[in-house]
């Protein structure tokens, strides 16, 4: 059973427009989540993450947003970079021992 | 370097063989981590040492799987039997805490490809 979803497999956007990537999860008790960036033949890096006492984490021009009642955080990238496209995975935990990830979501920025 | 490094990054066995698949964590990282990713999935968890103990192995698919880090660095995932389902990328990620202290640090994976 999958809990975390990302219900888009790919996402274009036009280079300097904002990206937006959506997650949606079941769990109710997950309590903090992470993105990660994957290039191809290589591991998925750490981009940002927040806890659930947060419903918004930003950092340069990565933003995550939080709707706890919603189950469903998103990940706003701007503006877009060619270089920003990757896949990108969102992961949640609650005891931090399990990492539960999405099927991931392909960002193409066209320059 | 200074990243998790996992060896060998390709792997190709024949159905039935034995397969182990080693992982060197960031220097100091107590806490490290393996994951499965087959083809259009997100990496799944399989096992989270934490020191040379595994603190949680739930995710190991069936007693064809095991690992071991005996001095709480190098891991070795062990797999016996392997059967075609089994073809996959197999990540290790470590962390300096585990738990809820942060991200995990993944290495490039190893790609096994059962015959």
């Amino acid at each position: 059973d999958q809990q975390v979803k990302q219900n888009s497999p790919s996402l274009s956007v036009q280079e300097g427009r904002i990206s937006i990537l959506n997650c949606d999860y079941t769990n109710s008790m997950f309590d903090y989540f992470l993105w990660y960036k994957k290039y191809p033949a290589e591991g998925p890096t750490f981009l940002i993450s927040i806890s659930s006492i947060k419903d918004k984490n930003e950092d340069g021009r990565f933003t995550v947003f939080l709707n706890k009642s919603a189950k469903h955080l998103s990940l706003h990238i701007v503006p877009s970079q060619p270089g920003d496209s990757a896949v990108y995975f969102c992961a949640a935990s609650n005891t931090g021992n399990q990492f539960y990830f999405g099927t991931g979501t392909s960002l193409t920025v066209i320059p | 370097g200074a990243g998790v490094s996992q060896t060998p990054s390709n792997k190709v066995t024949e159905k039935g063989k034995y397969v182990e698949l080693r992982c060197d964590p960031i220097s100091g990282h107590t806490a490290l981590y393996w994951y499965r990713q087959s083809l259009g999935q997100g990496p799944e968890f399989l096992i989270y040492f934490q020191g040379t103990g595994a603190a949680d192995d739930s995710g190991l698919p069936n007693d064809r799987f095991f690992a071991v880090r005996p001095e709480g660095s190098v891991s070795t995932l062990k797999i016996q039997r392997t059967e075609r389902g089994d073809s996959a990328v197999y990540l290790c990620a470590s962390s300096p805490f585990g738990g809820r202290a942060g991200e995990l640090f993944f290495g490039e994976g190893s790609r096994l490809t059962v015959l």
